[in-house]
């Protein structure tokens, strides 16, 4: 069980906004500003979209952003495409492990 | 353009071993700290182990500790992970990445290298 948590899957309509939360806790993501998203297309290499709470790494659309508030930090795409079908993996530092945090993934479909 | 290509994969049996390797090309490879994260048929990605760029710290997670061993050679640009003792629960489709300690984030992927457990 991971120590971050994702809702399983999330949908919307192309153009429609949605987001997609992860909750972990004040060891994580409530007191270290290093939440990092990534998007995984099936077959695909994994991707960095998101860095450091709400930074974008070049070439990412500013479609994606990223926020966070208390334990929770939120990924939001606006303007869905069907291309942002997809995985999504929430991640954050933490001092208390060595090991990388990953939260357990959100499924995307745009209908 | 950086690059993180991963071989080794393929049908192991159960009980023994299987070697994979990480080709890194287009970024300093002693720079940087390297990790493999793996992926279970219908399952999220799971951190699997991380080593520092001059090798002196080494994570695993509980679920391959003791079994698995991380290296790397940068005279070769090269990582590796040396998997003993293979279970069914090791099957997946394993990555190399990149980590960027600045922004604690892992910033390139491969594209993965796939191994099955299975007598």
């Amino acid at each position: 069980q991971s120590a971050l948590t994702q809702p399983a899957s999330v949908s919307g309509s192309p153009g429609q906004s949605i987001t997609i939360s992860c909750t972990g806790s004040s060891d994580n993501i409530g007191y270290y500003n290093y939440v990092s998203w990534y998007q995984h297309h099936p077959g695909k290499a994994p991707k960095l979209i998101i860095f450091e709470v709400s930074n974008r790494p070049s070439g990412v659309s500013d479609r994606f952003s990223g926020s966070k508030s208390g334990n929770m930090a939120s990924l939001t795409i606006s303007g869905l495409q069907a291309e942002d079908e997809a995985d999504y993996y929430c991640s954050s530092y933490t001092a208390s492990t060595t090991h990388v945090l990953l939260g357990g993934g959100t499924k995307l479909t745009v209908l | 353009e950086a690059q993180l290509v991963e071989s080794g994969g393929g049908l192991g049996q159960p009980g023994r071993s299987l070697r994979l390797s990480c080709a890194a090309s287009g970024f300093t490879f002693e720079d940087y700290s390297m990790h493999w994260v793996r992926q279970a048929p219908g399952k999220g990605l799971e951190w699997v182990s991380g080593i520092s760029w001059n090798s002196a710290s080494i994570a695993y997670a509980d679920s391959v500790k003791g079994r698995f061993t991380v290296s790397r050679d940068n005279a070769k640009n090269s990582l590796y992970l040396q998997m003993n003792s293979l279970s069914a629960e090791d099957t997946a489709f394993y990555y190399c990445v990149k980590g960027n300690l600045i922004q604690r984030s892992l910033d390139l992927w491969g594209l993965g290298t796939l191994v099955t457990v299975s007598s």
